[in-house]
């Protein structure tokens, strides 16, 4: 069975620090990842997602994520962190069939 | 491009009357659509899976005369909660697939219901 684990349901960075949000899934097939963004009461935003090219996949407002496989990791990094990247993460893993697993979200929180 | 619209943002109503929230898919066509609940703090929790023309999906412990599900078109999804409750009282979230589906979906706004 597929799955997906965020470590930590919060972090808090200071302005201009490094962001690290860790996913490990789980998954009996190559899997397709995505990370999504959800700022208070709004839907999910994709911020980038790895589908079997390049392993460093750049998304928006400068965030990127690395997939390894022998770590079974997708873990979500941004150099510097702005005020306005406090938000929900939720680390997602699709396998088919139609059927998205997604971790329990990560909130950030950013420090003046 | 793919846009998703979800309406109404917000909606109040009292207990025992029914509220439906639409979900468009603005600029693609939707093969598939989905609809999650999601409680403060929590993930989204997976309520129904719709393709157009057919039944919804839903998963178990979701009451399907409770959450209706409509897809009448490639375009629009509906979800009518029927005589709500302060219980139903929620964020619902739809999102879609296109078609060549990589397993990447588009959100809608959501939606907060209150029941009074």
């Amino acid at each position: 069975a597929q799955s997906v684990t965020q470590l930590g349901s919060h972090v808090s960075v200071s302005e201009g620090a490094l962001v690290l949000l860790r996913c490990n899934y789980s998954s009996s097939v190559p899997p397709y990842l995505f990370w999504y963004v959800q700022y208070p009461n709004q839907g999910l935003q994709l911020l980038l997602k790895y589908t079997s090219a390049a392993t460093l996949v750049k998304g928006i407002n400068g965030f990127e994520a690395e997939f390894k496989k022998s770590e079974t990791s997708f873990h979500l990094t941004k150099p510097s962190a702005h005020m306005s990247d406090a938000a929900e993460y939720f680390c997602a893993v699709y396998t088919g069939g139609f059927k998205t697993i997604f971790g329990a979200g990560t909130r950030l929180f950013v420090k003046a | 491009g793919a846009v998703v619209s979800q309406h109404p943002s917000r909606v109040i109503c009292k207990s025992g009357t029914s509220v439906k929230i639409e979900c468009r898919s603005l600029d693609f066509q939707a093969t598939t659509m989905f609809w999650y609940r999601q409680f403060p703090k929590q993930s989204l929790m997976l309520m129904a899976t719709s393709n157009e023309g057919s039944k919804a999906t839903y998963e178990q412990g979701v009451e399907k005369d409770k959450f209706l599900i409509n897809h009448a078109s490639l375009t629009l999804s509906t979800l009518t909660v029927t005589s709500a409750h302060p219980e139903d009282s929620s964020f619902y979230i739809c999102s879609a697939s296109r078609t060549g589906n990589t397993g990447e979906l588009f959100f809608g706004e959501g939606s907060r219901l209150t029941v009074l």
